[in-house]
């Protein structure tokens, strides 16, 4: 089955800074990738996502980079703020598969 | 605003004592999940419904159980909750024009057991 790994596993970043979380999948036939935010408390909102006929998607201060051949997806903020503090996950699918395989999170930190 | 609903958002049982957790949803999906997550853990799939079709995961263990009397109801029966089953439970749907892949969670409830 699918396996997707995250890293890093925490990151903290001052205020208006970039961050950057990178996820790797095994499955080549892998071809939805989606990112879900998780407040303390609360479940996963899924904030972005792509699918394999793009390299890129963005959304205001948020984007995602897929890069197929070496089976790798990336999350990019920008702009930094306190309340994107939070647990991010990535997750892979493939269209028909009731399943997401998910990453194991990346606690990201926004210092004031 | 069309959402997944979860009742309650917090449970207290006792070991041993039979509980059930409900979620429901406005969206009109035809898929609906049941996650366990644990403390600094992802999400972790027991089971989810295609229509009224029960797919099961093979690690799921059998004290879990789900029914789904209707699109917009799933409720969750732990049997005999263990110390281990102390958990958030969260509940998912998919489906409708955004497809199955996308799929949107419930805020979840936070079980303790006693």
């Amino acid at each position: 089955g699918e396996n997707v790994e995250q890293h890093p596993s925490t990151l903290s970043v001052q205020e208006g800074d970039s961050a950057v979380i990178k996820c790797t999948y095994s499955d080549s036939a892998s071809n939805y990738f989606p990112w879900y935010k998780q407040e303390l408390g609360k479940g996963p909102q899924l904030i972005i996502d792509i699918r394999s006929n793009v390299g890129e998607k963005k959304d205001q201060r948020i984007a995602v980079t897929l890069n197929k051949t070496a089976k790798h997806f990336s999350l990019h903020i920008t702009e930094t703020q306190p309340e994107d503090s939070a647990v991010y996950f990535c997750a892979a699918s493939y269209y028909g598969n009731n399943r997401l395989a998910f990453g194991k999170g990346n606690q990201v930190v926004v210092i004031p | 605003d069309a959402m997944v609903i979860q009742n309650p958002r917090y449970q207290v049982t006792q070991f041993g004592k039979p509980v059930t957790l409900s979620c429901s949803q406005t969206l009109n999906h035809n898929v609906m999940y049941w996650y366990q997550q644990k403390s600094s853990q992802a999400p972790k799939l027991l089971f989810h419904y295609y229509d009224k079709d029960f797919n099961n995961e093979a690690d799921t263990p059998d004290n879990f159980q789900s029914r789904r009397p209707n699109t917009s109801f799933c409720f969750l029966d732990i049997r005999s909750p263990g110390l281990g089953d102390a958990a958030m439970y969260l509940c998912a749907t998919s489906g409708g024009t955004s497809g199955h892949n996308e799929q949107f969670f419930g805020p979840g409830t936070r079980l303790t057991v006693l």
